[in-house]
């Protein structure tokens, strides 16, 4: 099973809004499990969205994700300082693979 | 609080083994079905393998399968990775992280700060 497909960078000034995308085969289409993770360098990866659209206790409200056919998406609003981190998207893949990581987005705030 | 803590990482030649081993507290261990999740240098995240609440599942990724081995002991709250036959593309960051929510549903959380394996002779 090949990596999800996510851009290698995205960047934006403070307040701005981006997106990241996230592309796959039926995988990502199929299951609607797709989640995403902000990785700081040198910390533990902290799980932002689930089951594409779903925010965990204590997320800010600032993340977003959405899914249209094989891509997800997570959208982050009102961009900070401290959002500058890499992130990935993580799909559930079957009974076969289980689970697949995209590539990482490193985002970079302006 | 909640808290994953690794260790038993280390340098070791190629072909050798090792155990890694993830502490858990904070939670209700017996509860949580677990992953280990590795990063090698300069590389992204990929899953390595998936054991359930209660031990009785396991699942690989084809990266590692019949080479590593992963189980918990629930009376210990530890999580455990046993590794054999180990290459220069096994060195990498390995993260332990707990699985929130019904499998496969939720996500992975919490997560460890990793421990860094590294294969060279």
């Amino acid at each position: 099973q090949s990596a999800l497909t996510q851009p290698a960078s995205v960047s934006g000034s403070p307040g701005q809004s981006i997106t990241i995308s996230c592309t796959g085969t039926s995988d990502v289409g199929s299951y609607n499990l797709v989640s995403w993770y902000q990785h700081h360098p040198g910390k533990a990866p902290k799980l932002m969205i689930y089951e594409v659209n779903k925010r965990p206790s204590g997320v800010s409200n600032r993340f977003s994700g959405s899914n249209s056919g094989n891509t997800a998406s997570l959208t982050i609003s009102g961009l900070q300082a401290e959002d500058e981190a890499d992130y990935y998207c993580c799909s559930y893949a079957g009974s076969n693979s289980f689970y697949v990581f995209g590539t990482g987005t490193k985002v970079t705030v302006l | 609080q909640v808290q994953l803590v690794e260790s038993g990482g280390g340098v070791v030649q190629p072909g050798r083994s090792l155990r890694l081993s993830c502490a858990a507290s904070g939670l209700t261990f017996s509860n949580y079905g677990m992953h280990w999740v590795r990063q090698a240098p300069g590389k992204g995240l990929e899953w390595v393998a998936v054991i359930s609440y209660d031990g009785s599942n396991k699942y690989y990724a084809d990266s590692v399968k019949g080479r590593f081995a992963i189980s918990k002991d629930n009376s210990k709250s530890t999580l455990y990775l046993q590794m054999n036959s180990l290459t220069a593309e096994d060195t990498a960051v390995y993260y332990c992280a707990g699985h929130s929510g019904s499998y496969p549903r939720g996500g992975f959380d919490p997560w460890g700060q990793g421990t860094l394996v590294t294969v060279s002779s």
